[in-house]
Parts: structure tokens; C-alpha cells; sequence
């Protein structure tokens, strides 16, 4: 049974800093893993999607890696400001094989910016 | 291009009653899923819908229900709420079945008392 697990639960710097938010995965048969975001009582923003046969996917500030034999993905963000003040989401689509086509997700990791 | 679209935005129920909420995909879309995300919870899998049909449905009671309108809107019933149904319910449509990106609703805000 696929599992993702987010590590920090929550996370709090001071702008400026680059940081990184990690996801891990028990079953590397997966087709793709994307990375999302939720501003407070909101709906999700789709950030980065990689597919499993990539390495990395980048957008702006974001950056989102994946090693699927290690069972993880890591989203770097650059040069953080406060309008980055989010829950950042990872989500697991199980492999093609899987008829549901269903993602699995993580918990988040609740990201606090300080001016 | 509109996005996805819900209503309503916040809902206030009380325990017995039911609710309906309602969910319009992004245009050209046939596949929607519905999701809760409890406070403090991660998003859990309600139920998902393709071309008119449920296609699988997560680990909730039979009082959670749902369909797909020809014009491949959904709406979602949640019959007898309890107060742990206050949640915030998660729309989200893709192009088709086969894994395709899911693109999110604002969602409602259900809240039992």
C-alpha cells in the first residue's frame, strides 16, 4: 500500500532564505508526483508535475526533484518571500497498471515566510 | 477558460440534516473527483466520476453519494451529517481517466453543528 509522508509538518523562516521541503514514498511504482499548494481555507494550485521518467521539474523560484529508487521528491524553493506562506502539498499517482488512477497524498507541510 | 467552479462556498448544517454540493469542471473535462480534507487531516479520496459513471469510490459510508450530469457536472450528497462531516470538499476535473492532471476547485465549507 503506497504511503507519503511530508517531513517538516510545519516550517517557519525568515525571507530571503532558499529552503527545501521533502516527500517520501513507500512504493517506487509510481507514474507521476505533483507538488501543490493550498493557501488557508482554499482550494489547491497545481505547482510542478513530474512525470517518473524524469529527474526534476522547474518553474520560477520552484524547483521539484525526484528519485524514485529512494522513494523521494524534494520542491526547492529559491529566495523565499511571504506571498510563499502556504501548505505545500505532495501528491503520488499510482502506477499506469493501476486502473484507478488515484493520488495518494501527503500530509503538507505548513510553510510560515517571516518579514 | 473558467476554471473549476463550486457552490456553494460555505454550507451550515445540522446534525440529521443533509447536504448537496455542487462542482462544474474546467470545460472539455469529463473526469471529476471529490475529496474532504478534515481539519488537521490530509485530503482523503471520496469519490470520482467519468463520463456519467462512479469509477471507485474511497473508504466512506454509503451516505456519502454522488453523480455525474450529462454535462459532466457533479454534485455531491452527504445524507445524515454528523458533526465529523465538517470538512472542507475538494473538486477537482481532469481531461479523461488516464492520468491526466487534476485541476482543484475552491471548494466548500461544510460545517455541522
Amino acid at each position: 500500500k503506497q504511503e507519503v509522508t511530508q517531513i517538516p509538518a510545519a516550517l517557519s523562516v525568515p525571507e530571503g532564505e532558499n529552503l527545501v521541503l521533502n516527500c517520501s514514498f513507500t512504493d517506487s511504482a509510481i507514474y507521476n508526483l505533483q507538488w501543490f499548494r493550498q493557501d488557508p481555507g482554499k482550494g489547491l494550485t497545481s505547482l510542478l508535475l513530474i512525470q517518473s521518467s524524469q529527474r526534476e521539474q522547474t518553474s520560477g523560484r520552484l524547483n521539484a526533484s525526484l528519485d524514485k529508487s529512494s522513494g523521494r521528491s524534494t520542491l526547492y524553493i529559491a529566495a523565499s518571500q511571504p506571498g510563499d506562506s502556504a501548505t505545500y502539498l505532495c501528491a503520488v499517482r499510482r502506477s499506469s497498471q493501476d486502473s484507478n488512477y488515484q493520488l495518494i497524498w501527503g500530509a503538507g507541510t505548513k510553510l510560515i515566510i517571516k518579514p | 477558460e473558467a476554471g473549476v467552479t463550486q457552490s456553494p462556498t460555505h454550507l451550515i448544517k445540522t446534525r440529521g440534516q443533509q447536504a448537496t454540493l455542487r462542482c462544474s469542471p474546467i470545460s472539455g473535462h469529463t473526469s471529476v473527483y471529490w475529496y474532504q480534507q478534515a481539519l488537521g487531516l490530509g485530503l482523503q479520496f471520496l469519490l470520482w466520476y467519468d463520463e456519467g459513471e462512479e469509477r471507485n469510490r474511497g473508504n466512506f459510508p454509503p451516505r456519502f453519494s454522488g453523480r455525474q450530469f450529462p454535462n459532466y457536472s457533479s454534485e455531491l450528497n452527504v445524507n445524515a451529517l454528523e458533526l465529523e462531516d465538517s470538512a472542507l470538499y475538494l473538486c477537482a476535473s481532469s481531461l479523461g481517466r488516464f492520468n491526466y492532471e487534476q485541476y482543484f476547485g475552491p471548494g466548500t465549507r461544510l460545517t455541522v453543528t
